[in-house]
Protein backbone atom coordinates (compact mmCIF):
# COMPACT_ATOMS: atom_id res chain seq x y z
CA UNK A 1 0.00 0.00 0.00
CA UNK A 2 1.48 3.48 -0.74
CA UNK A 3 2.30 5.72 1.88
CA UNK A 4 -0.28 8.39 -0.09
CA UNK A 5 -3.01 7.69 -1.87
CA UNK A 6 -5.27 10.14 -4.14
CA UNK A 7 -8.54 9.68 -5.50
CA UNK A 8 -9.66 9.96 -8.39
CA UNK A 9 -6.57 9.24 -9.94
CA UNK A 10 -8.41 10.98 -13.41
CA UNK A 11 -11.23 13.35 -13.32
CA UNK A 12 -12.88 15.01 -16.39
CA UNK A 13 -15.39 17.80 -15.25
CA UNK A 14 -17.54 20.37 -17.31
CA UNK A 15 -16.34 24.04 -17.19
CA UNK A 16 -18.29 25.55 -13.75
CA UNK A 17 -18.11 22.33 -12.11
CA UNK A 18 -16.84 22.25 -8.62
CA UNK A 19 -14.19 19.69 -8.44
CA UNK A 20 -12.56 17.83 -5.16
CA UNK A 21 -9.44 15.62 -5.48
CA UNK A 22 -8.78 13.65 -2.25
CA UNK A 23 -5.66 12.78 -0.41
CA UNK A 24 -4.80 9.65 1.93
CA UNK A 25 -1.12 9.66 3.84
CA UNK A 26 -0.84 6.28 6.48
CA UNK A 27 2.24 8.12 8.36
CA UNK A 28 2.82 11.09 10.51
CA UNK A 29 3.33 14.45 8.57
CA UNK A 30 4.59 17.35 9.44
CA UNK A 31 3.35 19.07 6.34
CA UNK A 32 1.19 18.16 3.44
CA UNK A 33 1.41 19.90 -0.09
CA UNK A 34 0.01 20.13 -3.27
CA UNK A 35 1.07 20.45 -6.26
CA UNK A 36 -0.06 21.47 -9.94
CA UNK A 37 1.85 20.26 -13.02
CA UNK A 38 0.98 21.51 -16.95
CA UNK A 39 1.10 19.39 -19.56
CA UNK A 40 4.30 21.48 -20.38
CA UNK A 41 5.61 19.81 -17.44
CA UNK A 42 6.57 22.46 -14.88
CA UNK A 43 5.20 21.96 -11.12
CA UNK A 44 4.20 24.65 -9.11
CA UNK A 45 3.24 24.32 -5.68
CA UNK A 46 -0.02 25.32 -4.53
CA UNK A 47 -0.53 24.93 -1.30
CA UNK A 48 1.91 23.28 2.01
CA UNK A 49 -0.28 22.64 5.02
CA UNK A 50 -0.23 21.25 8.48
CA UNK A 51 -3.58 21.93 9.43
CA UNK A 52 -7.15 23.03 9.02
CA UNK A 53 -7.85 24.81 5.84
CA UNK A 54 -6.01 27.39 3.00
CA UNK A 55 -7.77 29.59 0.41
CA UNK A 56 -6.13 30.55 -2.74
CA UNK A 57 -8.63 32.09 -5.26
CA UNK A 58 -10.91 29.47 -6.90
CA UNK A 59 -8.61 27.04 -4.82
CA UNK A 60 -9.24 25.61 -1.30
CA UNK A 61 -7.40 22.91 0.46
CA UNK A 62 -8.69 21.67 3.88
CA UNK A 63 -6.59 18.91 5.72
CA UNK A 64 -7.74 16.69 8.70
CA UNK A 65 -4.42 15.31 10.60
CA UNK A 66 -6.50 13.59 13.19
CA UNK A 67 -8.10 11.37 10.10
CA UNK A 68 -4.84 11.36 8.08
CA UNK A 69 -6.80 12.91 4.89
CA UNK A 70 -6.84 16.13 2.98
CA UNK A 71 -9.01 17.34 -0.26
CA UNK A 72 -8.40 19.93 -2.84
CA UNK A 73 -11.39 21.87 -4.04
CA UNK A 74 -11.73 24.00 -7.21
CA UNK A 75 -14.55 25.94 -7.48
CA UNK A 76 -16.09 27.04 -10.91
CA UNK A 77 -13.45 25.22 -12.85
CA UNK A 78 -12.11 26.57 -15.70
CA UNK A 79 -10.14 24.56 -18.92
CA UNK A 80 -6.62 26.22 -17.76
CA UNK A 81 -7.26 24.32 -14.86
CA UNK A 82 -6.58 21.14 -16.22
CA UNK A 83 -3.63 19.45 -15.43
CA UNK A 84 -1.98 17.07 -12.81
CA UNK A 85 -2.12 17.73 -8.98
CA UNK A 86 -0.18 16.18 -6.69
CA UNK A 87 -0.59 15.16 -2.76
CA UNK A 88 2.68 15.16 -1.09
CA UNK A 89 3.36 14.56 2.37
CA UNK A 90 6.42 15.39 4.79
CA UNK A 91 6.37 12.67 7.76
CA UNK A 92 10.38 14.55 8.62
CA UNK A 93 13.57 15.90 7.78
CA UNK A 94 11.74 17.11 3.87
CA UNK A 95 12.05 13.66 2.46
CA UNK A 96 8.81 14.22 0.54
CA UNK A 97 6.69 11.42 -0.27
CA UNK A 98 4.87 11.85 -3.45
CA UNK A 99 0.86 10.65 -4.71
CA UNK A 100 0.75 9.10 -8.21
CA UNK A 101 -1.76 12.67 -8.75
CA UNK A 102 -5.20 12.79 -10.40
CA UNK A 103 -5.28 14.12 -13.93
CA UNK A 104 -7.70 16.76 -13.88
CA UNK A 105 -9.29 17.75 -17.76
CA UNK A 106 -11.67 20.30 -17.78
CA UNK A 107 -13.79 20.76 -20.79
CA UNK A 108 -14.97 24.38 -22.38
CA UNK B 1 13.52 37.10 -8.68
CA UNK B 2 14.01 34.42 -12.24
CA UNK B 3 12.70 31.18 -10.16
CA UNK B 4 14.65 28.12 -10.13
CA UNK B 5 16.83 28.40 -13.27
CA UNK B 6 17.79 24.58 -14.48
CA UNK B 7 20.04 23.90 -17.63
CA UNK B 8 20.01 22.52 -19.98
CA UNK B 9 16.12 21.81 -20.36
CA UNK B 10 16.69 18.83 -22.66
CA UNK B 11 19.62 16.74 -23.38
CA UNK B 12 19.47 13.70 -25.84
CA UNK B 13 22.99 11.53 -25.10
CA UNK B 14 24.20 7.67 -25.24
CA UNK B 15 25.05 5.15 -22.95
CA UNK B 16 28.25 5.61 -21.08
CA UNK B 17 28.10 9.06 -21.65
CA UNK B 18 28.69 11.66 -18.56
CA UNK B 19 25.57 14.20 -17.74
CA UNK B 20 25.73 17.07 -15.78
CA UNK B 21 22.60 18.19 -14.51
CA UNK B 22 22.54 22.43 -13.14
CA UNK B 23 20.64 24.22 -11.17
CA UNK B 24 20.45 27.87 -9.53
CA UNK B 25 17.95 27.56 -6.52
CA UNK B 26 15.73 31.20 -5.81
CA UNK B 27 18.97 33.78 -3.80
CA UNK B 28 18.32 33.66 -0.37
CA UNK B 29 16.84 30.03 0.06
CA UNK B 30 18.88 27.83 2.19
CA UNK B 31 17.54 24.47 0.97
CA UNK B 32 18.12 22.51 -2.34
CA UNK B 33 16.41 19.32 -4.15
CA UNK B 34 16.71 17.03 -7.04
CA UNK B 35 13.99 14.99 -7.74
CA UNK B 36 13.29 12.93 -10.71
CA UNK B 37 10.19 11.59 -12.41
CA UNK B 38 9.29 9.06 -14.41
CA UNK B 39 6.08 7.23 -15.69
CA UNK B 40 6.64 3.98 -13.51
CA UNK B 41 7.82 5.91 -10.34
CA UNK B 42 5.96 9.36 -10.22
CA UNK B 43 8.33 12.01 -8.96
CA UNK B 44 10.86 10.84 -6.03
CA UNK B 45 13.44 13.04 -4.12
CA UNK B 46 17.08 11.87 -4.96
CA UNK B 47 19.26 14.23 -2.96
CA UNK B 48 18.70 17.09 -0.54
CA UNK B 49 21.10 20.51 0.74
CA UNK B 50 20.86 22.53 3.51
CA UNK B 51 22.73 25.38 3.93
CA UNK B 52 25.00 23.91 0.87
CA UNK B 53 25.18 20.31 3.11
CA UNK B 54 23.89 17.13 1.74
CA UNK B 55 21.57 16.13 4.29
CA UNK B 56 19.64 13.37 2.84
CA UNK B 57 21.25 11.46 -0.23
CA UNK B 58 19.36 7.89 0.38
CA UNK B 59 17.38 8.71 -3.02
CA UNK B 60 20.24 8.60 -5.28
CA UNK B 61 20.37 5.38 -6.84
CA UNK B 62 23.54 4.14 -6.77
CA UNK B 63 27.16 5.16 -7.01
CA UNK B 64 26.91 6.76 -11.18
CA UNK B 65 24.77 9.71 -9.46
CA UNK B 66 26.31 12.38 -7.49
CA UNK B 67 25.44 15.69 -6.80
CA UNK B 68 27.58 18.87 -5.13
CA UNK B 69 26.40 22.21 -4.13
CA UNK B 70 29.95 24.29 -3.83
CA UNK B 71 28.41 27.27 -2.67
CA UNK B 72 24.45 29.20 -2.15
CA UNK B 73 23.80 30.03 -5.31
CA UNK B 74 24.96 26.67 -7.64
CA UNK B 75 24.02 22.72 -7.43
CA UNK B 76 25.26 20.04 -10.07
CA UNK B 77 23.53 16.83 -10.68
CA UNK B 78 26.10 14.26 -12.46
CA UNK B 79 25.56 10.53 -14.19
CA UNK B 80 28.16 8.82 -14.57
CA UNK B 81 27.95 6.70 -16.88
CA UNK B 82 24.41 7.29 -18.09
CA UNK B 83 22.10 4.22 -18.68
CA UNK B 84 18.72 4.26 -20.60
CA UNK B 85 17.06 3.74 -17.62
CA UNK B 86 18.09 7.26 -16.48
CA UNK B 87 15.88 8.58 -18.63
CA UNK B 88 13.86 10.98 -16.64
CA UNK B 89 12.88 14.58 -15.89
CA UNK B 90 15.17 15.83 -13.45
CA UNK B 91 13.76 18.94 -11.53
CA UNK B 92 15.90 21.04 -8.80
CA UNK B 93 13.54 22.86 -6.20
CA UNK B 94 14.54 24.86 -3.49
CA UNK B 95 12.74 26.14 -0.38
CA UNK B 96 13.56 29.04 2.13
CA UNK B 97 12.92 26.20 5.13
CA UNK B 98 13.37 22.78 4.74
CA UNK B 99 11.04 20.80 5.80
CA UNK B 100 8.35 23.81 6.94
CA UNK B 101 8.92 25.87 3.52
CA UNK B 102 6.44 25.60 0.41
CA UNK B 103 8.50 24.58 -2.22
CA UNK B 104 9.91 26.48 -5.83
CA UNK B 105 10.44 24.24 -8.65
CA UNK B 106 12.54 24.45 -11.88
CA UNK B 107 10.95 24.20 -14.96
CA UNK B 108 13.18 20.76 -15.55
CA UNK B 109 15.85 18.66 -17.06
CA UNK B 110 14.28 16.08 -19.55
CA UNK B 111 17.42 13.58 -20.31
CA UNK B 112 16.99 11.16 -23.14
CA UNK B 113 19.95 8.43 -22.79
CA UNK B 114 19.42 6.33 -25.74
Amino acid sequence: KNEVEQSPQNLTAQEGEFITINCSYSVGISALHWLQQHPGGGIVSLFMLSSGKKKHGRLIATINIQEKHSSLHITASHPRDSAVYICAVDPSGSRLTFGEGTQLTVNP
Amino acid sequence: DAGVIQSPRHEVTEMGQEVTLRCKPISGHNSLFWYRQTMMRGLELLIYFNNNVPIDDSGMPEDRFSAKMPNASFSTLKIQPSEPRDSAVYFCASSSRANTGELFFGEGSRLTVL
